[in-house]
């Protein structure tokens, strides 16, 4: 399978707490996408990260990329009830450009 | 900017029916589309990569008959799936890609009775 492996599958959190999740990929690749996933809706684009990139920040989010490990991570810092949803990896290998294969995603729950 | 739009949203039919499900870009061009499914609490998987003007390329182990992909605008590519079974139940996504992103459409949800 081409798609990445997430981990945790599923992470259960208090509000205000740290959320870090994990990716893990099998090839080069030319980006690393982080999107988000409300219960049954569409995706929301939260960072791109580029191959030659090892860190990006976007308001609470931190996503840190290793391609000697081929891992990637995202880090939600002071979590909100509203961060409660599905996050999914994409990466986008350099054999295949501008082709998107999913991880499995971690469902985070934040409680209030 | 970089909205896509599906419709529609929901679609349910009975088995050996057909479904068409559009996708468009809204605000820009798009020459390359991507349609995805998703089961139940699982990831996307990439089923198809729609090109303007050319055939679809599909991924390993999806059915080129029975998922047929038009790409017949720079802002329009149509899925259908044909003689429909329930084990075709699903949530079926596309993207548009704009320069190296892409962009997502809001899911189409198909029931098949």
């Amino acid at each position: 399978s081409q798609q990445g492996e997430e981990d945790p599958q599923a992470l259960s959190i208090q509000e205000g707490e740290n959320a870090t999740m994990n990716c893990s990929y099998k090839t080069s690749i030319n980006n690393l996408q982080w999107y988000r996933q409300n219960s049954g809706r569409g995706l929301v684009h939260l960072i791109l990260i580029r191959s030659n990139e090892r860190e990006k920040h976007s308001g609470r989010l931190r996503v840190t990329l290793d391609t000697s490990k081929k891992s990637s991570s995202l880090l939600i810092t002071a979590s909100r009830a509203a961060d409660t949803a599905s996050y999914f990896c994409a990466t986008d290998f350099s054999y295949n450009f501008n082709k998107f294969y999913f991880g499995s995603g971690t469902k985070l729950n934040v409680k209030p | 900017g970089a909205v896509v739009s599906q419709h529609p949203s929901r679609v349910i039919c009975k088995s050996g029916t057909s479904v068409k499900i559009e996708c468009r870009s809204l605000d820009f061009q798009a020459t390359t589309m991507f349609w995805y499914r998703q089961f139940p609490k699982q990831s996307l998987m990439l089923m198809a990569t729609s090109n303007e003007g050319s055939k679809a390329t599909y991924e390993q182990g999806v059915e080129k008959d029975k998922f047929l992909i038009n790409h017949a605008s720079l802002t329009l590519s149509t899925l259908t799936v044909t003689s429909a079974h329930p084990e075709d139940s699903s949530f079926y996504i596309c993207s548009a890609l704009r320069v190296d992103e892409q962009y997502f459409g809001p899911g189409t949800r198909l029931t098949v009775t």
